[in-house]
């Protein structure tokens, strides 16, 4: 049983922070790594995509991938309580990378004003 | 509107009853994935089509679940015999599965805004 482990929070973060989630796998031959923010009552939307070991940055969002220690992690700078919602990490299976995805439960982040 | 649709966006229904769902993904994306979610958790996958083929479905999937996809474009989702369990966001998803990133395809995947199953 491949596995996505992120822990539940809540994580508050005050307006302006830097809110860090993280996120293990436990496939080892996993090459694509995705984020996904669920507002609630909502579907999911993908915001980032990492192939890569070491960062990828777009706007106020980071991505962060180490294969070796199968950790993935996600930070947003300047956190707005717009960023408040559940962010879900989600892994393909296997080495192919374009099949089904395993996601996580999700870290709710709240971001007060 | 250019996104991945799904009707209806609720159903409420009785057990026993016979449900129905359909999602249109985005035009010229030729995989839809069908996907669960329960309060609390994260999508759980159900089955993926890459055109019309069913190319995988979970052990989550019980022979009261049928999903198909005719013609490569929109899919169907049907429940058979619906029980309390099966109240759920009923998700579905789309992807071009395309050229090769580094021998890494680029599937990302766009959801529909989902159909949400209560079986009362």
């Amino acid at each position: 049983q491949k596995e996505v482990e992120q822990n539940s929070g809540p994580l508050s973060v005050p307006e302006g922070a830097i809110a860090s989630l993280n996120c293990t796998y436990s496939d080892r031959g996993s090459q694509s790594f995705f984020w996904y923010r669920q507002y609630s009552g909502k579907s999911p939307e993908l915001i980032m995509f990492i192939y890569s070991n070491g960062d990828k940055e777009d706007g106020r969002f980071t991505a962060q991938l180490n294969k070796a220690s199968q950790y993935v992690s996600l930070l947003i700078r300047d956190s707005q309580p717009s960023d408040s919602a559940t962010y879900l990490c989600a892994v393909p299976p296997g080495a192919s990378g374009y099949s089904t995805l395993t996601f996580g439960k999700g870290t709710m982040l709240l971001v007060s004003p | 509107d250019t996104g991945v649709s799904q009707n209806p966006r609720h159903k409420i229904t009785k057990r026993g009853q016979n449900v129905t769902f359909r999602c249109d993904p985005i035009s010229e994306h030729n995989r839809l994935y069908w996907y669960r979610q329960t309060l609390g958790q994260g999508p759980e996958f159900l089955t993926y089509f890459q055109n019309e083929a069913q190319l995988e479905k979970s052990r989550l999937l019980s022979d009261r679940f049928s999903a198909e996809r005719p013609k490569g474009s929109f899919s169907t989702l049907e429940i058979q015999r619906t029980e309390q369990g099966d109240s759920a966001m009923y998700l579905c998803a789309s992807s071009l599965l395309g050229p090769r990133d580094r021998g890494r395809s680029r599937n990302e995947q766009f959801f529909g805004p989902g159909t949400r199953l209560t079986v009362l």
